[in-house]
């Protein structure tokens, strides 16, 4: 079956580092989404990618869809107190509706 | 705009007891998904709609079903609820197809005691 990874599980930093994570699948799709979920609210869209090679920021994010169409990666510059919280990929195919979700990764700014 | 709301947003319920739990989409949009979110199972896909047809369904078991009405929103179900439905359910609705990425509500929290 279809193998969804996402690493690292948890990070620990400092206010003002950079951060890096990623999603590899066993299989081929056609969009990636990176959503954020604070506690006790459901996650919000950050980056939505739609072809392979493509390259988006916005603001201090920067998300890029793998050439092969089975990997991904959200980077964080400078971070800040509120980027704390848990980061997930949703990969999809076009027409359908249907995301998987990685295990997400939990970010944790130490003082 | 207004996002996708959900109603209500904490729920206690009893062994064998059924639930409907109730979403109002993004204005316009016409696709709404179902999850559920659990400490161990993550985020696992439920279930779609699509003017009013079920277009997509995950791995549940058929105590779990949904319904979705003409103005697009939609309820979801759970019948002979047990311990192990205890979850975050969350709602997402989209334009459907090509035309945009899903976003979520809040969630209705759900506690089987």
């Amino acid at each position: 079956g279809q193998q969804l990874n996402q690493s690292p599980q948890s990070m620990f930093i400092q206010e003002g580092e950079d951060v890096s994570m990623n999603c590899t699948s066993s299989s081929i799709f056609n969009t990636w989404l990176w959503y954020k979920q604070d506690p006790g609210e459901g996650p919000v869209l950050l980056i939505a990618l739609y072809k392979a090679g493509e390259l988006t920021s916005n603001g201090r994010l920067t998300a890029q869809f793998g050439i092969t169409r089975k990997d991904s990666f959200l980077n964080i510059s400078a971070s800040i107190p509120s980027d704390v919280g848990i980061y997930f990929c949703a990969p999809s195919n076009f027409g359908n509706e249907k995301l998987t979700f990685g295990t997400g990764t939990r970010l944790t700014i130490i003082p | 705009k207004a996002g996708v709301t959900q109603t209500p947003r904490y729920l206690i319920k009893t062994r064998g007891q059924q639930v409907t739990l109730s979403c109002s989409p993004i204005s316009g949009h016409r696709s709404v998904s179902w999850y559920q979110q659990t400490p161990g199972q993550g985020l696992q896909f439920l279930f779609e709609y699509f003017s009013e047809t079920q277009r997509n369904k995950g791995n549940f078991p058929g105590r779990f079903s949904g319904r979705q009405f003409s103005n697009s929103r939609s309820e979801m179900n759970v019948s002979t609820l047990e311990l192990g439905d205890s979850a975050l359910y969350l709602c997402a609705s989209s334009l459907g197809g090509l035309d945009g990425p899903q976003h979520f509500g809040d969630g209705t929290r759900l506690s089987i005691l």
